[in-house]
């Protein structure tokens, strides 16, 4: 079955750059888009990237996606990080030959 | 503005079938490219995929718990429905209800409810 794998944590300075990444475990990631969901503790998810690299309205120009051929991965980059941005991140595709959702095991991203 | 609700038990003994209702507004169902889906979250662990359901009556299942997952629409009450049979303490979780786009983006999340599976 198709998975996605992220680190479980990184931590970062305010200010600094962070770079999260989503490795699939078979075919290509880039056959389906990727979104990437932020999770503050005790709420529900909201998107942060959608279609690998869309921010939805609302999300800061700091947040963006990108998608990596060569090793079948994704990326969440987050720049000028703030306290604010401290959370869990998930990302999530479709595994198109057995059609089902797959999310990521998610990131906590701890701003420090 | 579109928003979602869960409704349900909030504690389902072992061996029971958990019934969950998704109430929403803001969008229809029978609107050409437009799902829900449902999505779990144990405590203190990773967000889960159960299923989708889509506006031509499409429907998506998790691979590992397809057998004891159903999942239904009723478009004139703008609901959803999820059962799944045989709950065991593992299926402790929020569960979640989420608009879906064709594109597999679920951009509309519910508050989610904590269901306990417990004697």
């Amino acid at each position: 079955n198709f998975m996605l794998t992220q680190p479980h944590s990184v931590s970062e300075s305010p200010g600094k750059t962070v770079t999260i990444s989503c490795t699939g475990s078979s075919g290509s990631i880039a056959s389906n888009y990727v979104q990437w969901y932020q999770q503050r503790p005790g709420s529900a998810p909201t998107t942060v990237i959608y279609e690998d690299n869309q921010r939805p309205s609302g999300v800061p120009d700091r947040f963006s996606g990108s998608i990596d051929s060569s090793s079948n991965s994704a990326s969440l980059t987050i720049s000028g990080l703030k306290t604010e941005d401290e959370a869990d991140y998930y990302c999530q595709s479709y595994d198109s030959s057995n059609h089902y959702v797959v999310f990521g095991g998610g990131t906590k991203l701890t701003v420090l | 503005q579109i928003t979602l609700k869960e409704s349900g038990p909030t504690l389902v003994k072992p061996t029971q079938t958990l019934t969950l209702t998704c109430t929403f507004s803001g969008f229809s169902l029978s609107t050409s490219g437009v799902g829900v889906g449902w999505i779990r979250q144990p405590p203190g662990k990773a967000l889960e995929w159960l299923a989708l359901i889509y506006w031509d009556d499409d429907k998506r299942y998790s691979p590992s718990l397809k057998s004891r997952l159903t999942i239904t629409k009723d478009t004139s009450k703008n609901q959803v429905v999820l059962t799944m049979t045989n709950m065991d303490p593992v299926d402790t979780a929020t569960y979640y209800c989420a608009h879906a786009e064709v594109n597999w983006l679920l951009d509309y999340w519910g508050q989610g409810t904590l269901v306990t599976v417990s004697s």
